[in-house]
């Protein structure tokens, strides 16, 4: 079992709808929680990150952590056609010397006019 | 320049071959992180850099991978002898260390190994 579980989708809805991307994980260390969107043949960019548990908003993206569930979401409201991409989580823990963010495989988004 | 560059974009290798990837951080950051993605998954750790040393090279995925970063700036990966399964995104990060909060790691644009 991989220490952070992500369903790959794809998850196909309207333009308009409200998206809602989760993860979960295994690794009760890790603290730090992130959100990275990937279009076809780029790199990751960071979307949002959290630390520990709690809701973080940015414009029409919300973050949330549930550390006693061991998972998080991403909630993207008045879903847009140029949000099509795939949506990668990834977390880090706190201590050690190599903060090294750990990937979930990413879920396929496509949003359709 | 203001991202972090990776070259070749692109790179076919005959299996047996070796390669070498190039990734130049953005400047002054101190770690660096290589990364595999093969289709339809996330990345994969590969190793960690914090300056010239590399620190954790526990996801190296055999003695044909190698890294260095011989000058604490530009860093290659190198890989011998290539096998079909080692066909992947290879995908750099950079980012600036700061035990006391999250710090972003900024990510090129991978080089896309196929390996015939």
């Amino acid at each position: 079992q991989k220490e952070v579980e992500q369903d790959p989708g794809p998850l196909s809805v309207p333009e308009g709808a409200i998206v809602s991307l989760n993860c979960t994980y295994s690794n009760s260390a890790f603290q730090y929680f992130m959100w990275y969107r990937q279009y076809s043949r780029k790199g990751p960019e960071l979307l949002m990150y959290t630390y520990s548990s709690g809701n973080k908003e940015d414009g029409r993206f919300t973050a949330q952590v549930d550390k006693s569930s061991k998972y998080i979401s991403l909630f993207i409201r008045d879903s847009q056609p140029s949000d099509s991409a795939t949506y990668l989580c990834a977390m880090r823990t706190l201590s050690g010397g190599s903060y090294i963010p750990t990937f979930g495989r990413g879920t396929s988004l496509i949003v359709h006019p | 320049g203001a991202g972090v560059s990776q070259s070749p974009r692109y790179k076919v290798a005959k299996r047996g071959q070796d390669v070498a990837l190039r990734c130049d951080p953005i400047s002054g950051h101190v770690s660096l992180f290589w990364y595999q993605q093969a289709l339809g998954q996330g990345p994969e750790f590969l190793t960690y850099f914090q300056n010239e040393a590399q620190l954790d090279k526990s996801g190296l995925p055999s003695d044909r991978f190698f890294a260095e970063r011989p000058e604490g700036s530009v860093s290659t990966l190198k890989i011998q002898r290539t096998q079909q399964e080692d066909s992947a995104v290879y995908l750099c990060a950079s980012s600036l260390l700061n035990r006391e909060s999250n710090t972003e790691a900024f990510f090129g644009q991978g080089t896309r190994l196929t390996v015939v």
